[in-house]
């Protein structure tokens, strides 16, 4: 059964700290994997896309990587800012389609 | 460029009453689909469009929900009766097809059911 599982489900931390969030994913055959940033009340915004041939790709203050042999993702972010408050979801595409298999999501609250 | 477009952003209704969202996607966007987001989970597929057909619908509950796109642009989710479990954020997002499959999001309706 195709899944997308993210981990930790929620995460505090203080401005200007790093952090990385975390995804494994059973979907086969693998086409790309997408990070989303949702903020409350505000649809999914893409912040990167990567296909099996590519292992990191940046974006700004984020980094994403993959381990398309683990089946494993990361999402790190780098001096967090209060703006970073958000859910990050992780999404899979299997090969050939358009379906999206999305990840619950972590969601991340940046103190000050 | 415009993004996807959806109203109301927010609705409140009682148990048994009939809601209707509307969204405009992207122009030249000829895929349209609509989701389902329930607190603390990931959207799930209702049913998505190409152009003015139907092309996935397997995971709307026909006996309540209804949605059209009339002449391939915008598109109406409707809810009839609704339950208490209908309460989520109902996206609504449209792509290109091309190779990307690269898929944008409109800002959603809250939808709570009393």
């Amino acid at each position: 059964k195709n899944q997308v599982e993210q981990s930790p489900q929620s995460l505090i931390i203080l401005e200007g700290k790093n952090c990385t969030l975390q995804c494994n994913y059973t979907v086969s055959p693998f086409s790309n994997l997408r990070w989303y940033k949702q903020d409350t009340g505000r649809g999914p915004v893409s912040l990167t896309i990567m296909t099996f041939s590519e292992n990191t790709k940046s974006n700004g203050r984020y980094t994403a990587t993959l381990d398309a042999d683990t089946k494993q993702s990361s999402l790190h972010i780098t001096a967090s800012q209060l703006s970073d408050s958000a859910s990050y979801i992780c999404v899979v595409s299997a090969y050939n389609t358009d379906k999206l298999i999305f990840g619950t999501g972590t969601r991340l609250q940046v103190f000050p | 460029e415009a993004g996807v477009a959806q109203s109301p952003r927010y609705k409140i209704i009682e148990k048994r009453q009939s809601v209707a969202f509307w969204c405009n996607p992207i122009s030249g966007h000829a895929t349209l689909y609509w989701y389902q987001q329930i607190l603390g989970q990931g959207p799930k597929l209702l049913i998505q469009f190409q152009n003015n057909g139907v092309v996935d619908d397997s995971q709307l509950p026909k006996d309540r929900f209804s949605a059209e796109r009339l002449k391939g642009v915008d598109s109406t989710l409707k809810i009839q009766p609704a339950k208490l479990e209908d309460s989520a954020v109902y996206l609504c997002a449209s792509s290109l097809m091309d190779r990307t499959y690269e898929q944008y999001f409109g800002p959603g309706t809250r939808l709570t059911v009393t």
